[in-house]
């Protein structure tokens, strides 16, 4: 039962436009959100988190938006740069403690020069 | 240097044989986690451990053990490799207090024939 589903695999986008990345969840109980970043070779690195007492978080050119209601994040990322090409992950945890981080399956963005 | 080190980067073995997967950080934190990444699918939780005496399994413990030798180092161990273990292994460590971001490594591919 995959709890975090990023429904896009992939995700191209012409650079300076905004780029949209979707994360939908299943379980209710899922209080603080993160977004990871990731290149070939590389681990992970975190990007942006979002707790559930916030529908909004900016950090440059990054704004994570949760919609709770629906069960619903997204990362926008405006302007988009070709370093930006990567697969993002989002993440989600309980309880206030991110021990146990789950993940969604990942979209892979590339930005179009 | 990297805050959080994998040893080794690749592994290509046999069925049957024993594996240690290594993992240090120069971090401070107290928590270490690993996790394992098939294609197409998202990160999911092995093990973590909150300190040196507290160790906790994940979602995907089976076939695997772990130890943590000291604050900055975990290790996972396959004690019988078996080819649906072949996957890409990621460390990470993260602050104790609150919600803090997980740190990864650049992850070992391990391949087992």
């Amino acid at each position: 039962d995959q709890q975090v589903k990023q429904n896009s695999p992939s995700l191209s986008v012409q650079e300076g436009r905004i780029s949209i990345l979707n994360c939908d969840y299943t379980n209710s109980m899922f209080d603080y959100f993160l977004w990871y970043k990731k290149y070939p070779a590389e681990g992970p690195t975190f990007l942006i988190s979002i707790s559930s007492i916030k529908d909004k978080n900016e950090d440059g050119r990054f704004t994570v938006f949760l919609n709770k209601s629906a069960k619903h994040l997204s990362l926008h990322i405006v302007p988009s740069q070709p370093g930006d090409s990567a697969v993002y992950f989002c993440a989600a945890a309980t309880n206030f403690g991110n021990e146990k981080l789950t993940f969604g399956t990942g979209t892979r963005l590339t930005i179009i020069p | 240097d990297a805050d959080v080190t994998q040893t080794p980067r690749n592994r290509i073995t046999k069925t049957g044989k024993r594996i240690m997967l290594e993992c240090s950080q120069t971090k401070g934190h107290d928590r270490m986690y690993w996790y394992r990444q098939d294609p197409g699918l998202g990160l999911r939780l092995i093990y973590y451990s909150f300190d040196v005496k507290d160790i906790n399994k994940g979602e995907i413990s089976d076939g695997y053990s772990v130890s943590r030798q000291a604050q900055a180092k975990f290790s996972l161990s396959l004690e019988s490799a078996i080819p649906n273990q072949t996957a890409l292994y990621f460390c990470a460590t993260s602050a104790p207090s609150g919600n803090q971001p997980q740190h990864f490594g650049d992850g070992t591919r391990l391949s087992i024939l």
